[in-house]
């Protein structure tokens, strides 16, 4: 089965930038789809389809992808932006599979 | 703007079942795909079922197939998730999301509904 791998956990300092990672086979091939879990919350779409921010998500969360590895990154990070993060894509096939990442905790520091 | 508001969650001993409801407002429900996906405690996001916008086509994970059946009424608006002989792993909170095709990311989740599977 498939397996997007994330780092555990990001730590960064206010006004700097961060970037989680998400790996897997074949992730060239697929679209990566990013959102945001803050602390009790839902999970908020912050980037579909690579690279795409959706209507109000502030332009400093972009994303990119080379070869196997999708990148979040999240630019002048605010303490707002202390959260999970988790990576999605979805696996063609002859039974739908839509797969998430292990998940990133990002802490500002 | 779009909502998504389930219910029905609470507590249920092992091998019972129950369902959980997702009422949608503010954008065309018919048009859509609508997914049912849950987060155990502490842990990750997982997916669970899929339903075309007609209800023609519906997947399920390996997890749950057999055990959970996912339904709507385009008339009402609702979206729903029946879950039979339920384990304690089924325990999570459970989210109802959009997507506007069932190849698309989720564009819009509802809060949660927390289903606790315990004697």
């Amino acid at each position: 089965s498939d397996v997007l791998t994330q780092p555990p956990s990001v730590s960064v300092a206010p006004g700097e930038t961060a970037r989680i990672t998400c790996g897997g086979n074949d992730l060239g091939s697929k679209s990566v789809h990013w959102y945001q879990q803050r602390p009790g919350q839902a999970p908020v779409l912050v980037i579909s389809y690579d690279r795409d921010r959706p209507s109000g998500i502030p332009e400093r969360f972009s994303g990119s992808k080379s070869g196997n590895t999708a990148t979040l990154t999240i630019s002048r990070v605010e303490a707002g932006d202390e959260a999970d993060y988790y990576c999605q894509v979805w696996v063609v096939g002859s039974d739908h599979s839509y797969v998430f990442g292990t998940g990133t905790q990002v802490t500002v520091l | 703007q779009v909502q998504l508001v389930e219910s029905g969650g609470g507590v249920v001993q092992p091998g019972k079942s129950l369902r959980v409801s997702c009422e949608a407002s503010g954008f065309a429900f018919s048009s859509y795909g609508m997914h049912w996906l849950r987060q155990a405690p502490g842990k990750g996001l997982e997916w669970v079922s899929v339903i075309e916008y007609d209800g023609s086509n519906k997947y399920y994970a390996d997890s749950v197939k057999g055990r959970f059946t996912i339904s709507r009424d385009n008339y009402k608006n609702i979206l729903y998730l029946q879950m039979h002989s339920l384990r304690a792993e089924d325990t999570a909170v459970y989210y109802c999301a959009r997507g506007f095709s069932t190849s698309s990311e989720f564009d819009s989740w509802g809060q949660g509904t927390l289903v606790t599977v315990s004697s």
